[in-house]
């Protein structure tokens, strides 16, 4: 059985970098895609964006493309969202998930469509001056 | 703004029926997948697929879909089910790879 084990909080002053941390444990983690999700206070989730860790193929959200970096240590388990320069904005709540594939075959083309099985327990950032 | 379209609010009387819906035209081509997230926790996978669950999560939960609609639904509502809760699926433009509903907050009275 996977578990994600996230780093811990985190606070830091706008315009710092900051690089939090997933941790995978129980099953192969290189075979799955692992996700981040951001929920600000009092918000809903938005889906940020996704990496395989096999080969470290990476997907991103149009909303965050740019403005976090995901990476992956096959070697250690571990995928890793990153900001060069944060805001107050960001501050928010950060889950990592397994994402799980389910393809749809249209005519000649596959499509894959995601659902999140295991989360980890989030990591708080607070981003003020 | 998210594609998937909730309702913010849905309450229910316990052991009663409830029905979670979420609209979006990605339903037309793809399934929903639901999480249940309660106040200070992680969100939990409750519903996947056309309507499977993970272990553990009790059979008064299925999900289900109809045209750009996809539906949770409790049965026999339980005061621990009182939660947040999210629909998930791909986005029918294909821009988005994954999209969330705005969530619906389910009181149990």
């Amino acid at each position: 059985e996977v578990q994600l084990v996230q780093s811990g909080a985190e606070v830091k002053k706008p315009g710092e970098s900051l690089r939090i941390s997933c941790k995978g444990s129980g099953d192969s983690f290189t075979n799955y895609w692992i996700g981040w999700v951001r929920q600000m206070p009092g918000k809903g989730l938005e889906w940020m964006g996704i990496i395989y860790p096999g080969d470290s193929e990476t997907r991103y959200s149009p909303a965050f493309q740019g403005q976090v970096t995901i990476s992956a240590d096959k070697s250690i388990s571990t995928a890793y969202l990153r900001w060069s320069s944060l805001r107050a904005s960001d501050t928010a709540m950060y889950y990592c998930a397994r994402h799980v594939p389910i393809s749809v075959v249209r005519g000649l083309k596959t499509y894959f469509y995601y659902y999140m099985d295991v989360w980890g327990i989030g990591t708080t950032v607070t981003v003020s001056s | 703004s998210s594609e998937l379209t909730q309702d913010p609010a849905v309450s229910v009387a316990l052991g009663q029926t409830v029905r979670i819906t979420c609209q979006g035209d990605t339903f037309r081509s793809y399934s929903a997948s639901w999480y249940q997230q309660k106040p200070g926790q992680a969100p939990l996978l409750v519903i996947y697929g056309k309507n499977n669950r993970p272990p553990g999560i009790p059979d008064r939960f299925s999900g289900s879909s109809s045209g750009n609609t996809a539906s949770l639904t409790i049965t026999g509502a339980q005061a621990e089910d009182e939660a947040d809760y999210y629909c998930n699926s791909r986005d029918s433009t294909g821009d988005h790879l994954v999209v969330f509903g705005g969530g619906t907050k389910l009181t149990v009275l």
